[in-house]
């Protein structure tokens, strides 16, 4: 079955970088995708990666991929105290549209 | 553009009572929707997936006659948690998709069952 983990909490200071680290079991995952949680909310799509991909950048995310590892990570460049929020990864599978999440990782950002 | 809602955002009940959720895609018509679950500090777990007009798809281990859901349309889908317990209080999230592989998400329901 699918498994994603993720590390439960990060903390960085404002205007570093910060790192999110993902694995996952399922080698036929399609998306893998990145979202973001603020307290009492529902997910926001920060990004996603076509699993034959090895990076993507979107200002100030970077998204790495290593498929034979199954790792996934991203980057936020500049990190700020909005950035502050729990941060899922996802994978889905096959054609059904479904996800599987990752534990959660909450990043706290200091100033 | 894809905005999908929730109603309500938050709702407390006695024990044994039956609350139903709303989740509506507001601009867009949705050909699936899912139902998810989030207990506190923890992931969201998958509970069953919906297309309109037919029935739910339920995950393993998440009992149809608890949690019905109902999908009348494009644009709305229900989930009625049956006989809450305080063991149901939980954040309910919804999300909805279109063609492509992206699914919307709902802001969620915090369901506390008294």
């Amino acid at each position: 079955g699918e498994d994603v983990e993720q590390s439960l909490f990060l903390s960085v200071r404002e205007g570093d970088s910060s790192v999110i680290n993902c694995t996952y079991t399922d080698s036929s995952s399609t998306y893998l995708y990145w979202y973001k949680q603020e307290p009492g909310a529902g997910l926001q799509l920060l990004t996603y990666i076509f699993s034959n991909m090895d990076m993507k950048q979107d200002q100030r995310l970077t998204v790495l991929l290593n498929k034979k590892d199954k790792h996934l990570s991203l980057r936020i460049a500049d990190t700020q105290t909005g950035d502050s929020a729990i941060y899922f990864c996802a994978e889905s599978t096959g054609g059904g549209n479904k996800l599987t999440f990752g534990t959660g990782t909450q990043l706290k950002v200091e100033l | 553009g894809a905005v999908v809602s929730q109603h309500p955002s938050w709702v407390i009940c006695k024990s044994g009572t039956s609350v139903k959720i709303e989740c509506r895609s507001l601009d867009f018509q949705a050909t699936t929707m899912f139902w998810y679950r989030q207990f506190p500090k923890q992931s969201l777990m998958l509970m069953a997936t919906s297309n309109e007009g037919s029935k739910a798809t339920y995950e393993q281990g998440v009992e149809k006659d608890k949690f019905l859901i109902n999908h009348a349309s494009l644009t709305l889908s229900t989930l009625t948690v049956t006989s809450a317990h305080p063991e149901d209080s939980s954040f309910y999230i919804c999300s909805a998709t279109r063609t492509s592989n992206e699914q919307f998400f709902g802001p969620g329901t915090r369901l506390t069952v008294l």
